[in-house]
């Protein structure tokens, strides 16, 4: 079965906190996926990468990195957390064949800046 | 650009009841079309996909056909339950290098018993 995994399911920060999103999948995909949820605003991308050391900003990458050392590891960093990045963040992951391509997500982080 | 717009929730209804939540779309070449669900605190899973012009895609009782004259992909059941009751979201691929998916804003589904 297949598995994106995040490592928190809620973290509270500071502002000003440098913050580690951390995700992790088992099913040897090339692509992988940031996003945010926002009430209303639906899921927005932040970031993605195509493969290993490679990314490419999305929609909202401002105030946002990410690294990607290993294939089955998606990391999203906030430099410098503030109160406006509080949402809920979702990774995905897919082969990136566009035939199926099917993004599969994990259960998502839901992040408090205080 | 490539856009998804789907109906505004929340949405309620009255177990068996039947659920159209609208899914219009704009998109430059050939995209494939497809539903997400969001259950309570969970990330989102594949509902159904399309991915050429008159393609139905059916799981789980639910039912959407890719309309290109219309550009619309709406979701259909003919006799919801209360375990329906999720958030779904409509969206959309065009072939790309890292084959980006665009979503829709939501729509939240409440089935009362």
């Amino acid at each position: 079965d297949v598995k994106v995994t995040q490592s928190s399911r809620y973290l509270v920060k500071r502002t000003g906190e440098k913050v580690f999103l951390e995700c992790v999948q088992d099913m040897d995909h090339e692509n992988m996926f940031w996003y945010r949820q926002d009430p209303g605003l639906g899921l927005r991308l932040i970031y993605f990468s195509y493969d290993v050391k490679m990314k490419e900003k999305g929609d909202i990458p401002e105030g946002y990195s990410v690294s990607r050392e290993k294939k089955e590891r998606f990391s999203l960093i906030l430099e410098s957390a503030s109160t406006n990045q509080t949402s809920m963040y979702l990774c995905a992951s897919t082969t990136g064949e566009l035939a199926k391509n099917i993004q599969y997500f994990g259960a998502g982080t839901r992040l408090s800046v205080l | 650009g490539n856009s998804v717009t789907q109906m505004e929730g929340p949405v309620t209804l009255s177990e068996e009841a039947f659920l159209t939540i609208n899914c219009t779309y704009t998109a430059t070449g050939y995209p494939s079309l497809f539903w997400y669900v969001q259950y309570p605190g969970e990330g989102l899973q594949l509902l159904l996909k399309a991915t050429k012009a008159d393609d139905k895609g059916s799981n789980k009782g639910f039912e959407a056909t890719y309309r290109k004259e219309t550009t619309s992909f709406h979701l259909e059941k003919g006799s919801v339950q209360v375990s329906d009751s999720a958030v779904y979201f409509c969206a959309l691929s065009v072939y790309s290098s890292a084959s980006k998916i665009i979503f829709g804003s939501g729509t939240r589904l409440s089935i009362r018993p």
